[in-house]
């Protein structure tokens, strides 16, 4: 049972470049979200999904998007990379609504 | 804004002491409390979680002490061990919405042997 898995674990990146982070869940959750860890700020919810084709804004989406066609899949997606955007990105999920969240190892993202 | 403040940012405690993390809330909506634990290189586990009806939750070694009047939360490391040590985060969310998590900032908490 693999559970939450993000690819890829470590990416460097130049200002102005886009990329997708991949997140898949083989565990049929209903909800799913994109956090970013920054030091002394704890976690922080970027966008989050209620399920296939629903999507909404958390606290901090600017410079994201993310997209959910899939129940298995929320790739976040980085259009133009900017040094503020230089975080570990953790993805998580849950079964339905009042449920644990189960997360990802994490993709730390560099961007020079 | 934070609305979920964690403290200490760091702590060093003995084997076999006690660890204790307090976190305070500001939103009064907020009624599910979880603790997450996070060692390096992994993502968030969940360590033990508690709603605003009980005062106290108790799982093993971990407690969590809750007052409403207060808007304070608090995990308790009974016995700790150098296996404990990790990041702890506690957070917050309303109950419809507990995908929607508010976390505290971290402490960094560690098990001298």
């Amino acid at each position: 049972n693999a559970g939450v898995t993000q690819t890829p674990k470590f990416q460097v990146l130049k200002t102005g470049q886009s990329m997708t982070l991949q997140c898949a869940q083989d565990m049929n959750h209903e909800y799913m979200s994109w956090y970013r860890q920054d030091p002394g700020m704890g976690l922080r919810l970027i966008h989050y999904s209620v399920g296939a084709g629903i999507t909404d804004q958390g606290e901090v989406p600017n410079g994201y998007n993310v997209s959910r066609s899939t129940t298995e899949d929320f790739p976040l997606r980085l259009l133009s990379a900017a040094p503020s955007q230089t975080s570990v990105y953790f993805c998580a999920s849950s079964l339905t609504q009042g449920q644990p969240q189960h997360f990802g190892d994490g993709t730390r993202l560099s961007i020079l | 804004q934070q609305q979920v403040k964690q403290s200490p940012q760091s702590l060093i405690v003995q084997k076999g002491g006690i660890s204790i993390i307090n976190c305070a809330y500001e939103n009064t909506a907020f009624d599910y409390f979880p603790w997450y634990q996070q060692f390096p290189g992994k993502g968030p586990a969940l360590l033990i979680a508690i709603r605003p009806d009980v005062s106290e939750k108790k799982e093993g070694r971990f407690t969590i002490s809750f007052n409403k009047s207060a808007k304070q939360f608090s995990l308790h490391i009974m016995d700790s061990q150098p296996g404990d040590s990790a990041t702890y985060f506690c957070a917050a969310s309303l109950r419809q919405g507990a995908q929607k998590l508010v976390f505290g900032q971290g402490t960094r908490l560690t098990i001298n042997p």
